[in-house]
């Protein structure tokens, strides 16, 4: 069964400097992976996702992540943070064996400070 | 405009009765899900719908029903057998459950407060 490690809960950053969030993952084969971001009381909204290729992935925001598959993770990176950027991240892992259903982290929240 | 609508944004149920969360998506999506969040906890996946008239349980089905009488509605009845049922329900859909268009779309959510 596929699960899904976000190593930090919570993680205070100041604006304008960068800020990597954590992601590792248990998975036999191959697996599509997904960050999504939750604004308070609101639902998710997809940042990036790698289903193959390149293993750095760009998305919106000026996010960026990229795959590591020896060392099964998909860390999440911006160089320089908003206020904005304060949310809840959730990394996500789906895979054939599973009928590609999601399985999501426990979340990191990000509190940008000025 | 195309998305997810889920009604009602904000829920309360007295202990003992039946509840259900509506999810409407007008994206002509085949696959269907239900999520629970708690803090902390991340989301959890309560059914999931595949295509129109078939579903399946997830990690957290007990408690709780679905149904998908049709291809842009999939409603889930919170019972009363769900012994903690306030959380914030979440509904997402996908195109189909293949590599391609395994991304999922999500509604506003439901935030459900037992009273």
């Amino acid at each position: 069964a596929q699960s899904v490690t976000q190593l930090d809960s919570q993680v205070p950053v100041f604006e304008e400097a960068p800020v990597e969030l954590r992601c590792n993952y248990s998975s036999s084969v191959s697996v599509y992976l997904f960050w999504y971001v939750q604004y308070p009381n609101q639902g998710l909204q997809l940042l990036l996702k790698y289903l193959s290729g390149s293993t750095l992935v760009k998305g919106i925001n000026g996010f960026e992540a990229e795959f590591n598959k020896s060392q099964t993770s998909f860390h999440l990176r911006k160089p320089s943070v908003h206020i904005s950027d304060t949310a809840e991240y959730f990394c996500a892992v789906s895979e054939p064996i599973n009928d590609y259903k999601l399985s999501f982290g426990a979340g990191t929240t990000v509190t940008v400070r000025a | 405009d195309g998305g997810i609508t889920q009604s009602p944004k904000y829920l309360f149920r007295k202990e003992g009765q039946n509840v259900t969360l509506s999810c409407e998506q007008n994206l002509n999506h085949d696959a269907m899900y239900w999520y629970r969040q708690d803090p902390g906890q991340g989301l959890r996946l309560i059914y999931y719908s595949q295509i129109v008239n078939d579903f399946q349980k997830g990690d957290i089905a007990e408690g709780y029903s679905v149904s998908r009488e049709k291809k842009e509605s999939f409603p889930l009845t919170v019972t009363s057998a769900q012994k903690n049922p306030t959380a914030f329900y979440l509904c997402a859909s996908s195109i189909a459950p293949n590599p391609e268009n395994t991304e999922a779309f999500f509604g506003q959510g439901t935030r459900l407060t037992v009273v």
